[in-house]
């Protein structure tokens, strides 16, 4: 299989608790970015990265979220001290970007997504 | 205002029926315009992708944008019960953003 890929499918935490997930792109893709999902709403963007470099953070990503893609291949993102608010669908996508300046037609590849419930 | 707006839906259908999904967006200077289908429980799905306006047919599915109006549309023809799904409109812009809607959850009745 030679999607994006995500694990795990599901994490059920207690408030409070640090939760990791990880995310393999798709291997010549040098953009990863995570979003979050909740029901009803579409994907809203957390961070993205430019091979290792991660080049944007939302506003809506507090310091509890962090994200790593050492060597620029695999993505995690952690939260720590999780609250009930956390709960929602966290969806890895990779894409092959261009440079600033250059047309592109970037398309975006979605994993299954880490489903996460917060007790 | 939001980058892109979508229909809320849910929307219903027998199947057979000519479905249409519409979205409208806010910049006049997005030129990127895309269709992801979504099963419950699964990661979007890419199913159509425009560039600027016209339409684009693949199959079942058209995708039109009217840039005019900044009105962006998917319809699916000869509707199946395998095509209920929530559907979202993202545009993408400035070489990194992906902007979302809200999707739209269509049941196609057997």
């Amino acid at each position: 299989d030679t999607g994006v890929s995500q694990d795990p499918r599901h994490k059920i935490t207690k408030r409070g608790q640090n939760v990791t997930f990880r995310c393999d792109p798709i291997s010549e893709h040098n953009r990863l970015y995570w979003y979050r999902q909740t029901l009803g709403q579409g994907p809203e963007f957390l961070t993205y990265f430019q091979n290792e470099a991660q080049l944007e953070k939302s506003r809506l990503l507090s310091d509890r979220f962090s994200a790593e893609r050492p060597k620029g291949s695999f993505s995690t993102l952690e939260i720590q001290r999780t609250e009930q608010g956390d709960s929602a669908m966290y969806l890895c996508a990779s894409s092959l970007g261009t440079l600033r300046g250059g047309t592109t037609n970037e398309k975006l590849f979605f994993g299954s997504g880490t489903q996460l419930s917060v007790l | 205002q939001k980058e892109v707006e979508q229909d809320p839906g849910p929307l219903s259908v027998p199947e057979g029926a000519i479905v249409s999904l519409n979205c409208t967006y806010s910049n006049s200077a997005f030129q990127y315009f895309m269709w992801y289908r979504q099963y419950s429980r699964k990661g979007p799905e890419l199913l159509m992708y425009t560039y600027s306006s016209g339409n684009k047919e693949d199959g079942r599915f058209t995708a039109q944008v009217d840039k005019s109006s900044k009105y962006i549309s998917l319809f699916i023809r000869d509707s199946q019960p395998s095509d209920s799904a929530t559907y979202l409109c993202a545009i993408y812009h400035n070489f990194n953003k992906f902007y979302f809607g809200s999707g739209t959850k269509l049941n196609v009745k057997p």
